[in-house]
């Protein structure tokens, strides 16, 4: 069964603090994406990847094909970075639709 | 424009009545996917549309949703005498398909509130 699922479900943290969401998969996917999703319901993509590691100013994101993990991690984080993240894939034997993980709420108290 | 657009931003009807959801992709991309979110819960995909080919329709929940795509433009879903449990904000997203898998870039969504 293709399967995503992210941990923790909900992450309060204080400004500054180094934040790890982590998000694991069932079988081989073509590709992982980390998206972004604000209370007004808008979707941001964050970072697409199939292997390795990819920055972008505070945000990085890693994965691991054989154990089947990624991590995305903020680095400094701040108040703005509230909101819910959500890892999803692309299974290899899908029609490259996106599964969804179930989302991490995350808050970043000043 | 730049981006997938969706149109109208806000939805709200009666039980009963029908709606239909429009979703504009970005020029060029072939493939187009539409989502919902209900309340406290994750995405759903629904139906997936590429080029000239038959659409995806495994995740319609029921047959009283449809969709349909005009060649690779817009597409419009179609959700028939609406249930509350229909109220749910509806993705749309699209992407380049050349025989593997391209990014998807999501539209602003519909929030559909259903009385």
């Amino acid at each position: 069964k293709n399967e995503v699922e992210q941990s923790p479900q909900n992450l309060t943290a204080q400004e500054g603090e180094f934040i790890t969401i982590n998000c694991s998969y069932s079988v081989g996917i073509s590709a992982l994406h980390w998206l972004q999703q604000h209370p007004g319901g808008g979707i941001v993509s964050l970072f697409m990847l199939s292997s390795g590691k990819k920055k972008h100013g505070r945000l990085i994101a890693t994965i691991n094909i054989q154990e089947k993990h990624s991590s995305l991690h903020i680095t400094a984080s701040h108040p703005r970075d509230s909101a819910v993240y959500i890892c999803a894939v692309v299974f290899m034997d899908s029609n490259y639709q996106l599964i969804w993980g179930a989302g991490t709420k995350l808050i970043i108290k000043p | 424009g730049a981006g997938v657009s969706q149109s109208p931003s806000n939805k709200v009807t009666e039980k009963g009545k029908d709606v239909e959801l429009r979703c504009d992709p970005i020029s060029g991309h072939t493939a187009l996917y539409w989502y919902r979110q209900r309340l406290g819960q994750g995405l759903e995909f629904l139906i997936y549309f590429q080029g000239n080919s038959a659409p995806d329709k495994s995740g319609l929940p029921s047959d009283r949703f449809s969709a349909e795509r005009t060649g690779e433009s817009v597409s419009t879903l179609t959700i028939q005498r609406t249930q509350q449990e229909d109220s749910a904000v509806y993705l749309c997203a699209s992407s380049v398909r050349s025989g593997s898998y391209n990014e998807q870039f999501f539209g602003p969504g519909t929030r559909l509130t259903v009385l």
